[in-house]
């Protein structure tokens, strides 16, 4: 199993708070993810990274903001929470080499939810 | 613009029977990856397999095929003699390469009963 760790697995939050969201990888990959998941939507992207203080916007980065200072490290902040960002949170990891595009291995996933 | 269609979105099936899980696929681009992932009533995303657009020979792992044609921009994936323990939801998934964004589907959640 690829090394991804994230932290909190569980939160729950008021409405207006802001929460960070962290994802921990072990394996050196140069990208790493965030994604949403809700029911009927599979997976949205939020934000992704392709290198230290390397990062882009997905489909759905309203509202979200990203850093990334290390390596292994890659932090989702929602500055101001909503109840519209209830939802289950994915990390992911992946690495390219040889012309290749290699898949990605997801984290646990973090169960968020605002009051 | 890049798009992934998983029309079926939820199937049920009798333990034994053979299932196929539709996956069809938009882009432009002739470099491309296809994805097949798991996820489990426990939550978790697993790798299946991995497809680039210059390999259309299709896979047999065990009880899972897939079959690819780029003719018809599909990635099927089909369970023979399915088990209670396939029950999931199946995710396709494309990548551009050089864009590193990957495009996930909706998810189709297979029922396998007893």
């Amino acid at each position: 199993d690829a090394g991804i760790t994230q932290s909190p697995r569980h939160k729950v939050t008021e409405t207006g708070t802001p929460v960070t969201l962290r994802c921990h990888q072990t394996e050196n990959h140069r990208y790493m993810y965030w994604y949403r998941q809700d029911p009927g939507h599979g997976l949205r992207l939020i934000h992704y990274s392709y290198g230290v203080k390397d990062t882009d916007k997905g489909e759905v980065s309203d509202g979200y903001s990203v850093s990334r200072s290390k390596t292994e490290d890659f932090l989702l902040t929602l500055e101001s929470a909503t109840s519209s960002q209830t939802s289950v949170y994915f990390c992911a990891i992946s690495e390219t080499g040889q012309g290749a595009m290699y898949e990605q291995y997801f984290g646990p996933g973090t169960r968020l939810t605002v009051t | 613009a890049q798009k992934v269609t998983q029309a079926q979105t939820e199937i049920s099936v009798v333990e034994k029977e053979d299932v196929t899980l539709d996956c069809v696929y938009e882009t432009r681009d002739t470099t491309y990856y296809l994805f097949w992932y798991k996820q489990p009533p426990s939550g978790e995303l697993v790798f299946l397999i991995r497809r680039n657009s210059f390999d259309e020979q299709n896979e047999i792992s065990g009880r899972y095929s897939w079959n690819f044609q780029k003719s018809t921009s599909s990635f099927n994936f089909t369970i023979t003699a399915s088990q209670v323990v396939d029950s999931a939801v199946y995710f396709c998934a494309l990548i551009i390469y050089n864009f590193n964004k990957f495009y996930f589907g909706s998810g189709t959640k297979l029922n396998v009963k007893p």
